[in-house]
């Protein structure tokens, strides 16, 4: 089945500086990428997508970024503010719709 | 905006009770899920479900769990007989109101603690 690898487990950033989080992914045959925002007592939030016939998607501050070949992916967050602090987890789905998740990356964001 | 609601937040049982977790799915969706997540570890899928049946289930998803959709709202997820192992957050997930069926909305999660 697919596995999801995710770096780095944690991440604090200076407030205004970027976020790059790492997702590489096992399946050649995944077609479709979430990333979640989790913050404390809540469920993960969809934040941003992409799908493999696209290398690239922005949403206002933050993008992701897919490499089909290399199957790694990744979100940047621009400009990052207080509110972006949260638990990010990025999947994978390859045949059905059952999501594989990464292990989590837990940002601070420093005021 | 609609989401996809969990009850209860925080369930507490005892070994080889029988518990019933309820989720209502945004009301237009048509695919529904379970997630869990055992503390430390990573979201694991559990069971899709769509037109009345199970579509896909995991290892994990074996003879003590089952799930039923009782009535136009409600998508419940049953453990028989639970364990200690089952202590985790479950999460629900819906999608599909005519968009990709993979675009998936987690509700708040229920705790699940077995004692």
């Amino acid at each position: 089945g697919e596995n999801v690898e995710q770096h780095p487990s944690t991440l604090s950033v200076q407030e205004g500086d970027s976020a790059v989080i790492k997702c590489t992914y096992s399946d050649s045959a995944s077609n479709y990428f979430p990333w979640y925002k989790q913050e404390l007592g809540k469920g993960p939030q969809l934040i941003i997508d992409i799908r493999s016939n696209v290398g690239e998607k922005k949403d206002q501050r933050i993008a992701v970024t897919l490499n089909k070949t290399a199957k790694h992916f990744s979100l940047h967050i621009t400009e990052t503010q207080p509110e972006d602090s949260a638990v990010y987890f990025c999947a994978a789905i390859g045949g059905g719709y059952k999501l594989s998740f990464g292990a989590g990356t837990t940002v601070t964001v420093r005021a | 905006e609609p989401e996809v609601t969990q009850t209860p937040s925080h369930q507490v049982t005892q070994m080889g009770q029988e518990v019933i977790l309820r989720c209502v799915p945004i009301s237009n969706h048509l695919y529904f899920y379970w997630y869990r997540q055992i503390l430390g570890q990573k979201v694991e899928f559990l069971v899709s479900f769509y037109n009345n049946e199970i579509s896909e289930k995991s290892e994990i998803f074996d003879d003590q769990f089952s799930v039923e959709r009782p009535d136009g709202s409600n998508f419940t997820l049953k453990i028989r007989s639970t364990k200690l192992e089952d202590s985790a957050m479950y999460f629900c997930a819906s999608s599909w109101a005519g968009g990709p069926p993979d675009t998936q909305y987690f509700g708040p999660g229920t705790r699940l603690t077995v004692l």
